[in-house]
């Protein structure tokens, strides 16, 4: 596609439901990252796939926290047993290498009441 | 392990006046430095990156940065602020090369009075 999609773009839980956030990055995309952004802060690392593999799941907050890209295009975000400290807005990036520039999604504003 | 300072969380300028927001950077190897600008309710959208080669980078809209190793500094300017300009703007840092973890800085609120 011509940008990074993420559905949904809201999504309020409540605390101890399960949530799953979707990314489909650009077309041939190899790279996609997770970050987190709370309010009023800068985006934090998640983790990080290339094609299907997970390189780098370093940034997992908890393991309630778990990422996919079974396919090696769009990667599945899932959340369980939310917690209010959950809420932030979770974006999703892709690049051809990585390093030099990523394509960020609109962003999925998760809000867990 | 890489950091981003950004010098003021919020910053004020008159449309016309020069806009300059600050970034400081932390890095034990070469580094990736990038400049993304995020408007309300929006992703983030890459302004400018710094790889190598030349040490003043000039972006879109008419922003540019300048790298400067000595200072470990990577501030963005532009000449006249523009209303459009109003955003925040983030200041990001990853090791040179390949795929490496991009660290970003806690960002800058642009404001800009008519």
């Amino acid at each position: 596609g011509a940008g990074v999609s993420q559905s949904p773009r809201y999504k309020v839980a409540k605390r101890g439901q399960d949530v799953a956030l979707r990314c489909d990055p650009i077309s041939g995309h190899v790279s996609l990252f997770w970050y987190q952004q709370a309010l009023g802060q800068g985006p934090e690392f998640l983790t990080y796939f290339q094609n299907e593999a997970q390189l780098d799941k370093s940034g997992l907050p908890s393991d309630r926290f778990f990422a996919e890209r079974p396919e090696g295009s769009v990667s599945t975000l899932k959340i369980q047993r939310t917690q209010q400290e959950d809420s932030a807005v979770y974006l999703c990036a892709s690049s051809f290498t990585g390093g030099e520039g990523y394509t960020f999604g609109s962003g999925t504003r998760l809000t867990v009441v | 392990a890489q950091s981003v300072t950004q010098l003021g969380s919020h910053v004020s300028v008159s449309e016309g006046a020069l806009v300059l927001l600050r970034c400081n950077y932390s890095s034990s190897v070469p580094p990736y430095l990038f400049w993304y600008v995020q408007y309300p309710n929006q992703g983030l959208q890459l302004l400018l990156k710094y790889t190598t080669g030349a040490t003043l980078v000039k972006g879109i809209n008419g922003f540019e940065a300048e790298f400067k190793k000595s200072e470990t500094s990577f501030h963005l300017t532009k000449p006249s602020a523009h209303m459009s300009d109003a955003a925040e703007y983030f200041c990001a840092v990853s090791a040179a090369g390949g795929y490496q973890k991009v660290t970003f800085g806690t960002g800058t609120k642009l404001q800009v009075i008519p």
